[in-house]
């Protein structure tokens, strides 16, 4: 199936641990983006990787470091978790970035729960 | 800057009942527009988009309609399902924002249709 797909689906970890989710999609798309989703359901957009090169980074505290090892994949990597990294992280992607005719395509998500 | 404002919810109907979820939007020039739905525990799906002024796009029964002149989007449905149930998010690009900026939405609506 051509899709995004982000694992893991569910991440419960305690305060001060390091985690990464991982993120591919087999569309070929050129662009892939992190987004965060709070409690509110509200989306903000974290990072976009555009072939392997950041474009995008929002005002995100630099314990969150993505890595994009080629085009069809961006990791997460999350150091020293903090109770309000709680929330639920997407990955998405498109045919490139600002793509104006086109949309995104999501992930499932990934909750994670720091604790 | 770009912003999308949308109503906000929950919006509550009885099975086969009528659908507006407004939403209106801020950006210069000419922006795309797109509806995405989240369904409960998934990621973003999009439901339908257009891409310049007076274009509807539909799907699934859901309808919306670009109105440059007011500045909106709003999503309507002739007859609400259960499988309805859901949150729905407005979202704009801009052609000009390629290589910059990525999609941004509004905060999401929750629709709950009841039986």
């Amino acid at each position: 199936d051509t899709a995004v797909s982000q694992t893991p689906k569910y991440l419960v970890t305690q305060m001060g641990n390091d985690k990464s989710i991982k993120c591919e999609q087999n569309l070929g798309h050129d662009t892939m983006y992190w987004y965060k989703q709070d409690s509110k359901k509200f989306l903000k957009i974290m990072f976009s990787y555009n072939n392997k090169e950041l474009i995008i980074n929002e005002t995100v505290p630099n314990r969150f470091s993505p890595k994009s090892p080629d085009k069809a994949h961006l990791n997460l990597h999350i150091n020293s978790l903090e109770l309000g990294d709680s929330a639920v992280y997407f990955c998405a992607s498109s045919p490139r970035i600002g793509s104006a005719n086109y949309g995104y395509t999501f992930g499932s998500g990934t909750r994670l729960t720091v604790v | 800057g770009n912003s999308v404002t949308q109503m906000e919810g929950p919006v509550t109907l009885s099975e086969e009942a009528f659908l507006t979820i407004n939403c209106t939007y801020t950006a210069t020039g000419y922006p795309s527009l797109f509806w995405y739905v989240q369904y409960p525990g998934e990621g973003l799906q999009l439901l339908l988009k257009a891409t310049k002024a007076d274009d509807k796009g539909s799907n699934k029964g859901f309808e919306a309609t670009y109105r440059k002149e007011t500045t909106s989007f709003h999503l309507e449905k002739g007859s609400v399902q259960v499988s309805d149930s859901a949150v729905y998010f407005c979202a704009l690009s801009r052609l000009q924002d390629t290589g910059r900026r990525a999609l941004t939405f509004g905060s999401g609506t929750r629709l709950q249709v009841q039986p």
